[in-house]
């Protein structure tokens, strides 16, 4: 059984600071990892997505890697701004047998300060 | 092109009632999946219908059943409502295989 875990739960950061968020998954036998920012109430907005066979993604300020042998992901946000600040959420698809199956992390809460 | 909607947006049931919530895919999608997100968590995944039939389940009791129509929307009903069952309900869309795009889900009280 896939299990997700993110860490930090929840980070306050400056505004303009980079960081990074941590994704780990168990079963390394994953079609691929997305990350998605979640507003207080709202669904989900997909962010980037990377396949098995990659190793990266990247997406203006924001770049996810994937290395499947060590089950980790990570998003790296470079120049953080106040307009991040959301609940951002890992999830990793099973292979065909589990079909379009996800499986969450419990998501870490980002807050940019002025 | 309207993505996935969802209905209601909130709702307040009690104890022991019955609900359905409803989900409209995105144009040209032909596959939905449900998830329940409790406060703090992250969504749990229910199950998701492809030509109107249930697919895939997760760890769910029976009292969570669903329903897809032809033309690709769903449902999503919960008989013998517990207080546990508060949550916001998300429903997502896809091609089959494809990556899922979420609605803004339902938000469900129970009192």
């Amino acid at each position: 059984k896939q299990e997700v875990t993110q860490i930090p739960a929840a980070l306050s950061v400056p505004e303009g600071e980079n960081l990074v968020l941590n994704c780990s998954f168990t079963d390394s036998a994953i079609y691929n990892l997305q990350w998605f920012r979640q507003d207080p109430g709202k669904g989900l907005t997909s962010l980037l997505l990377i396949q098995s066979s990659q190793r990266e993604q990247t997406s203006g300020r924001l770049n996810a890697s994937l290395d499947k042998s060590s089950g980790r992901s990570t998003l790296y946000i470079a120049a953080s701004q106040p307009g991040d600040s959301a609940t951002y959420l890992c999830a990793a698809r099973g292979l065909s047998g589990t079909a379009s199956k996800l499986t969450f992390g419990t998501g870490t809460r980002l807050q940019v300060t002025l | 092109d309207a993505g996935v909607t969802q209905s209601p947006t909130h709702l307040i049931k009690t104890r022991g009632q019955q609900v359905t919530l409803r989900c409209s895919p995105k144009s040209g999608h032909d596959t939905v999946s449900w998830y329940q997100q409790a406060l703090g968590q992250g969504p749990q995944f229910i199950f998701q219908y492809y030509e109107e039939e249930e697919r895939q389940r997760g760890n769910f009791p029976d009292r969570f059943s669903g329903h897809q129509y032809p033309n690709y929307s769903s449902e999503l009903n919960v008989n013998a409502l517990l207080l546990g069952d508060s949550a916001l309900y998300l429903c997502a869309s896809s091609l089959w295989g494809q990556p899922q795009h979420f609605g803004d889900g339902t938000r469900l009280s129970i009192l």
